[in-house]
């Protein structure tokens, strides 16, 4: 079965400084993955996404990575604010299956 | 973006009664659902595949029987938790994506289940 994991369950980053959160995933058959926020007690947010086709894709932000040679992902954060604490996960979708599989979570600590 | 509403947000019931939480796309039309558990500090875990007009596809280890899913139009699903155990209580989120297109999931903000 598809198995999602993440290198650090807790990151612990200064405002301003730039953060990293990692994503390793088993399945090669994954062709599409998302990274989302959930803050205490909401649903996950979507921050971006990328496909299979691409290996970089930028937002307001953040950026999304993407080796699938080595089957990781990962999410970094411009400049980051406390606003940005939460836990984040990573999800992937593989082809012909439309369910998202979750890696474990992250969660980042901005200390002002 | 797409908006996705759960009712309630929270629910507290006896063991043995049976909770129904409903799942809203609010701005479009969405022929599949998703529905999601997640205990404290843990992942998302996938319960079921809601389907507009036809029966939900389970989860492996997820009772059908326990866990009533109707997808009765393109803007509604919900979940009924039947005879309702504290091992049931959890966080509960739906997400939604939009009819006819591969895009991502939207999910709801969650509905907390505490059984006492």
């Amino acid at each position: 079965g598809e198995s999602v994991g993440l290198h650090l369950p807790t990151l612990s980053v200064q405002e301003g400084d730039n953060s990293i959160i990692n994503c390793a995933y088993s399945n090669s058959a994954s062709d599409y993955f998302i990274w989302y926020k959930q803050e205490s007690g909401k649903g996950p947010q979507f921050i971006i996404d990328i496909r299979s086709n691409m290996d970089k894709r930028q937002g307001q932000r953040v950026t999304v990575l993407l080796n699938k040679t080595v089957k990781h992902l990962s999410l970094q954060i411009a400049a980051t604010q406390p606003g940005d604490s939460a836990v984040y996960f990573c999800a992937l979708e593989e082809t012909g299956r439309r369910a998202l599989t979750f890696g474990s979570g992250t969660r980042l600590q901005v200390q002002p | 973006g797409a908006v996705v509403s759960q009712h309630p947000s929270w629910v507290i019931c006896k063991s043995g009664t049976s909770v129904k939480i409903e799942c809203r796309s609010l701005d479009f039309q969405a022929t599949t659902m998703f529905w999601y558990r997640q205990f404290p500090k843990q992942s998302l875990m996938l319960m079921a595949t809601s389907n507009e007009g036809s029966k939900a596809t389970y989860e492996q280890g997820v009772e059908k029987d326990k866990f009533l899913i109707n997808h009765a139009s393109l803007t509604l699903s919900t979940l009924t938790v039947t005879s309702a155990h504290p091992e049931d209580s959890s966080f509960y989120i739906c997400s939604a994506r939009l009819a006819g297109l591969r895009d991502t999931q939207y999910f709801g903000p969650g509905t907390r289940l505490t059984v006492l």
